[in-house]
Protein backbone atom coordinates (compact mmCIF):
# COMPACT_ATOMS: atom_id res chain seq x y z
CA UNK A 1 0.00 0.00 0.00
CA UNK A 2 1.07 3.26 -0.66
CA UNK A 3 2.91 5.06 2.13
CA UNK A 4 3.57 8.64 3.11
CA UNK A 5 4.48 10.75 0.69
CA UNK A 6 6.13 14.41 0.13
CA UNK A 7 6.62 16.49 -2.15
CA UNK A 8 8.92 17.94 -3.77
CA UNK A 9 11.87 15.55 -2.74
CA UNK A 10 14.43 18.54 -3.49
CA UNK A 11 13.80 22.48 -3.05
CA UNK A 12 16.78 24.77 -3.99
CA UNK A 13 15.67 28.69 -2.60
CA UNK A 14 17.10 31.43 -3.10
CA UNK A 15 17.62 33.16 0.37
CA UNK A 16 14.43 35.53 1.01
CA UNK A 17 11.96 33.07 -1.28
CA UNK A 18 9.14 31.95 0.24
CA UNK A 19 8.69 27.89 0.00
CA UNK A 20 5.93 25.44 0.60
CA UNK A 21 6.21 21.79 1.09
CA UNK A 22 3.95 19.27 0.84
CA UNK A 23 2.93 15.83 2.84
CA UNK A 24 0.90 13.09 1.87
CA UNK A 25 0.43 11.06 5.00
CA UNK A 26 -1.21 7.60 4.73
CA UNK A 27 -5.17 7.32 4.37
CA UNK A 28 -7.04 7.57 7.64
CA UNK A 29 -3.82 8.31 9.78
CA UNK A 30 -5.04 11.17 12.30
CA UNK A 31 -1.55 12.46 13.82
CA UNK A 32 0.90 13.72 11.56
CA UNK A 33 4.16 15.26 12.62
CA UNK A 34 6.80 17.11 10.81
CA UNK A 35 10.41 17.34 11.62
CA UNK A 36 13.32 19.34 10.79
CA UNK A 37 16.58 17.24 10.31
CA UNK A 38 20.06 19.23 9.91
CA UNK A 39 22.99 17.21 8.03
CA UNK A 40 24.50 14.48 10.47
CA UNK A 41 22.23 14.74 12.99
CA UNK A 42 18.55 13.40 14.38
CA UNK A 43 15.55 14.80 13.26
CA UNK A 44 13.79 17.35 15.65
CA UNK A 45 10.08 18.10 16.19
CA UNK A 46 8.70 20.98 14.42
CA UNK A 47 4.90 20.69 15.08
CA UNK A 48 1.73 17.85 15.49
CA UNK A 49 -1.81 17.64 14.02
CA UNK A 50 -4.14 15.41 15.33
CA UNK A 51 -6.70 15.23 12.20
CA UNK A 52 -7.07 19.28 11.34
CA UNK A 53 -6.05 20.81 15.10
CA UNK A 54 -2.48 21.65 15.22
CA UNK A 55 -2.18 20.31 18.66
CA UNK A 56 1.51 21.82 19.28
CA UNK A 57 3.44 24.13 17.19
CA UNK A 58 6.65 24.31 19.80
CA UNK A 59 9.24 22.80 17.65
CA UNK A 60 8.79 25.83 15.08
CA UNK A 61 11.87 27.72 15.17
CA UNK A 62 10.51 31.15 13.83
CA UNK A 63 7.28 32.66 12.92
CA UNK A 64 8.33 32.26 9.29
CA UNK A 65 7.05 28.79 9.44
CA UNK A 66 3.65 27.73 9.19
CA UNK A 67 1.68 24.76 8.77
CA UNK A 68 -1.46 23.86 7.96
CA UNK A 69 -3.73 20.53 7.33
CA UNK A 70 -7.21 22.15 6.44
CA UNK A 71 -9.30 18.85 5.66
CA UNK A 72 -7.50 16.54 8.20
CA UNK A 73 -5.53 14.59 5.36
CA UNK A 74 -2.35 16.67 3.22
CA UNK A 75 -0.33 18.67 5.19
CA UNK A 76 1.75 21.82 3.67
CA UNK A 77 4.60 23.41 5.78
CA UNK A 78 5.47 27.02 4.40
CA UNK A 79 8.41 28.83 5.32
CA UNK A 80 8.78 32.58 4.09
CA UNK A 81 11.87 34.72 3.55
CA UNK A 82 13.87 31.14 3.64
CA UNK A 83 17.53 31.61 5.07
CA UNK A 84 20.49 29.68 4.68
CA UNK A 85 19.81 28.38 8.11
CA UNK A 86 16.85 26.64 6.87
CA UNK A 87 18.05 24.42 4.80
CA UNK A 88 17.64 21.07 5.80
CA UNK A 89 15.66 17.94 5.27
CA UNK A 90 12.01 17.88 6.31
CA UNK A 91 10.50 15.07 7.08
CA UNK A 92 6.58 14.19 7.94
CA UNK A 93 5.58 10.96 9.28
CA UNK A 94 2.11 9.88 10.35
CA UNK A 95 0.34 7.47 12.83
CA UNK A 96 -2.84 5.55 13.02
CA UNK A 97 -4.06 7.43 16.61
CA UNK A 98 -2.22 8.62 19.84
CA UNK A 99 -0.12 6.22 21.85
CA UNK A 100 2.64 3.42 20.92
CA UNK A 101 1.81 3.12 17.24
CA UNK A 102 4.45 3.30 14.56
CA UNK A 103 5.21 6.57 13.16
CA UNK A 104 5.59 6.17 9.36
CA UNK A 105 7.85 8.74 8.03
CA UNK A 106 7.88 9.90 4.34
CA UNK A 107 10.90 9.92 2.39
CA UNK A 108 11.42 13.59 3.56
CA UNK A 109 12.28 17.16 1.07
CA UNK A 110 15.67 18.20 1.38
CA UNK A 111 16.07 22.61 1.31
CA UNK A 112 18.43 24.14 0.06
CA UNK A 113 18.65 28.22 0.33
CA UNK A 114 21.30 29.86 -1.27
CA UNK B 1 12.42 14.14 28.30
CA UNK B 2 13.63 11.14 28.94
CA UNK B 3 17.66 11.27 27.35
CA UNK B 4 19.69 8.40 25.71
CA UNK B 5 22.75 7.85 24.61
CA UNK B 6 23.94 5.42 22.26
CA UNK B 7 28.01 4.74 20.42
CA UNK B 8 28.29 7.25 17.49
CA UNK B 9 29.22 4.66 15.17
CA UNK B 10 29.71 0.68 14.99
CA UNK B 11 31.05 -1.93 12.30
CA UNK B 12 30.22 -5.41 11.69
CA UNK B 13 30.94 -7.93 9.12
CA UNK B 14 28.27 -8.80 6.74
CA UNK B 15 25.98 -12.12 8.32
CA UNK B 16 27.12 -11.59 11.74
CA UNK B 17 25.35 -10.54 14.60
CA UNK B 18 25.31 -6.89 15.53
CA UNK B 19 24.67 -5.60 19.11
CA UNK B 20 24.16 -1.92 19.37
CA UNK B 21 23.42 -0.35 22.73
CA UNK B 22 21.56 2.39 24.43
CA UNK B 23 21.83 3.92 27.76
CA UNK B 24 19.07 5.57 29.11
CA UNK B 25 19.34 5.45 33.01
CA UNK B 26 16.19 8.05 33.49
CA UNK B 27 13.49 6.28 31.78
CA UNK B 28 10.48 6.39 34.10
CA UNK B 29 8.19 3.98 34.47
CA UNK B 30 5.62 4.96 31.71
CA UNK B 31 8.29 5.22 28.85
CA UNK B 32 8.52 2.48 26.20
CA UNK B 33 12.09 2.16 24.14
CA UNK B 34 11.77 2.31 20.26
CA UNK B 35 14.00 1.58 18.24
CA UNK B 36 13.72 3.26 14.71
CA UNK B 37 16.69 3.28 11.64
CA UNK B 38 17.33 5.27 8.80
CA UNK B 39 18.63 4.01 5.79
CA UNK B 40 20.81 6.52 3.18
CA UNK B 41 18.12 9.04 1.29
CA UNK B 42 15.47 8.04 3.36
CA UNK B 43 13.09 8.89 5.89
CA UNK B 44 13.35 7.22 9.83
CA UNK B 45 11.50 3.44 9.68
CA UNK B 46 10.64 1.57 12.49
CA UNK B 47 12.27 -1.44 14.34
CA UNK B 48 11.00 -2.71 17.29
CA UNK B 49 9.87 -1.71 20.77
CA UNK B 50 9.39 -3.05 24.10
CA UNK B 51 8.49 -1.88 27.78
CA UNK B 52 9.86 -4.66 29.71
CA UNK B 53 10.52 -7.91 28.29
CA UNK B 54 12.69 -8.95 25.51
CA UNK B 55 10.93 -8.05 21.93
CA UNK B 56 11.59 -10.27 19.16
CA UNK B 57 10.18 -9.25 15.60
CA UNK B 58 11.31 -9.98 11.62
CA UNK B 59 13.81 -7.87 11.74
CA UNK B 60 15.29 -8.06 14.79
CA UNK B 61 15.48 -8.54 18.86
CA UNK B 62 15.16 -6.20 21.37
CA UNK B 63 17.40 -7.26 24.83
CA UNK B 64 16.03 -4.71 27.73
CA UNK B 65 18.04 -5.17 30.94
CA UNK B 66 16.23 -5.65 34.34
CA UNK B 67 16.59 -2.13 35.81
CA UNK B 68 15.33 -0.86 32.42
CA UNK B 69 18.43 1.29 32.39
CA UNK B 70 20.16 -0.24 29.16
CA UNK B 71 18.66 -2.27 25.98
CA UNK B 72 20.10 -3.68 23.40
CA UNK B 73 19.11 -3.67 19.93
CA UNK B 74 20.28 -7.22 18.00
CA UNK B 75 20.53 -7.99 14.06
CA UNK B 76 20.97 -11.58 13.94
CA UNK B 77 22.63 -11.65 10.63
CA UNK B 78 23.87 -8.27 9.40
CA UNK B 79 23.50 -7.80 5.66
CA UNK B 80 24.96 -4.58 3.25
CA UNK B 81 20.74 -3.50 3.59
CA UNK B 82 21.16 -2.97 7.46
CA UNK B 83 24.03 -0.17 6.97
CA UNK B 84 22.05 2.93 8.65
CA UNK B 85 21.93 4.93 11.25
CA UNK B 86 19.96 3.22 14.81
CA UNK B 87 17.91 5.61 16.86
CA UNK B 88 17.03 4.74 20.38
CA UNK B 89 14.05 6.49 21.81
CA UNK B 90 11.96 6.99 24.84
CA UNK B 91 8.57 7.22 24.20
CA UNK B 92 5.28 7.65 26.68
CA UNK B 93 3.03 7.92 23.42
CA UNK B 94 0.02 8.62 26.43
CA UNK B 95 0.39 12.63 25.69
CA UNK B 96 -1.73 14.31 22.94
CA UNK B 97 1.25 15.20 20.27
CA UNK B 98 3.68 13.72 21.77
CA UNK B 99 6.93 13.36 19.57
CA UNK B 100 9.93 11.34 19.10
CA UNK B 101 12.78 13.04 20.38
CA UNK B 102 15.89 11.41 18.01
CA UNK B 103 19.60 11.83 19.28
CA UNK B 104 22.37 11.41 16.82
CA UNK B 105 22.08 7.74 17.12
CA UNK B 106 24.50 5.25 16.02
CA UNK B 107 26.26 5.00 12.30
CA UNK B 108 26.28 0.79 11.82
CA UNK B 109 28.80 0.27 9.04
CA UNK B 110 28.24 -3.30 7.42
CA UNK B 111 31.22 -4.83 5.63
CA UNK B 112 31.43 -7.35 2.98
Amino acid sequence: GAGVSQSPRYKVAKRGQDVALRCDPISGHVSLFWYQQALGQGPEFLTYFQNEAQLDKSGLPSDRFFAERPEGSVSTLKIQRTQQEDSAVYLCASSLRLGHNEQFFGPGTRLTVL
Amino acid sequence: DAKTTQPNSMESNEEEPVHLPCNHSTISGTDYIHWYRQLPSQGPEYVIHGLTSNVNNRMASLAIAEDRKSSTLILHRATLRDAAVYYCILYEGLRYGQNFVFGPGTRLSVLP
